[in-house]
């Protein structure tokens, strides 16, 4: 397996643009996390889904910030309209019912 | 204060010890790890040890958990410049899927 897939690896956008961040998990993981890491903050839990099913939204910023997953294979982070503040490493990660968490290699975002 | 507390920094020389350290306030912790993320990259779990151990050894790594005190260690023997990378620490909770995170420590090995 190619482990997690995340795109763009690096987005750099204006302020008030969308912007769409994308992931692949593993197959056969049932759980999908976003995360977002800055210098301030660390590492912070966005949202996270089982099996396609938002399960705990409650680190999303804001409105502004809104995650899908449509299928077991794919995952969307949308920020609109997006803001200097949201420039970060936004990362996908993946897990089976009971096992290690699988990260990918992050999408950097810089909105300008 | 954080969840999970560890040290930003650390500094070591090529060949000697490193040991980065980790605080925690959940007593309900069931399972803590270590995870690596180098330069540019995502992160990678290194080690995990169950709350009802006190130890455990993988090669050069060595975790020691003090459950009393909610603080975990991570030794890393006979540190390489390749283990110049930034190191979490994470704890998951029990009735939780998800993992707390630490701020990580950026560890820096001297040639």
């Amino acid at each position: 397996d190619a482990g997690v897939i995340q795109s763009p690896r690096h987005e750099v956008t204006e302020m008030g643009q969308e912007v769409t961040l994308r992931c692949k998990p593993i197959s056969g993981h049932d759980y999908l996390f976003w995360y977002r890491q800055t210098m301030m903050r660390g590492l912070e839990l966005l949202i996270y889904f089982n099996n396609n099913v938002p399960i705990d939204d409650s680190g999303m910023p804001e409105d502004r910030f809104s995650a899908k997953m449509p299928n077991a294979s794919f995952s969307t982070l949308k920020i609109q309209p997006s803001e200097p503040r949201d420039s970060a490493v936004y990362f996908c990660a993946s897990r089976p019912e009971s096992g290690e968490l699988f990260f990918g290699e992050g999408s950097r975002l810089t909105v300008l | 204060g954080e969840d999970v507390e560890q040290s930003l920094f650390l500094s070591v020389r090529e060949g000697d010890s490193s040991v980065i350290n980790c605080t925690y306030t959940d007593s309900s912790s069931t399972y803590l790890y270590w995870y690596k993320q180098e330069p540019g990259a995502g992160l990678q779990l290194l080690t995990y040890i169950f709350s009802n151990m006190d130890m455990k050894q993988d090669q050069r790594l060595t975790v020691l958990l003090n459950k009393k005190d909610k603080h975990l260690s991570l030794r890393i023997a006979d540190t390489q410049t390749g283990d110049s990378a930034i190191y979490f620490c994470a704890e998951k909770r029990a009735g939780s899927y998800q993992l707390t995170f630490g701020k990580g420590t950026k560890l820096s090995v001297i040639p």
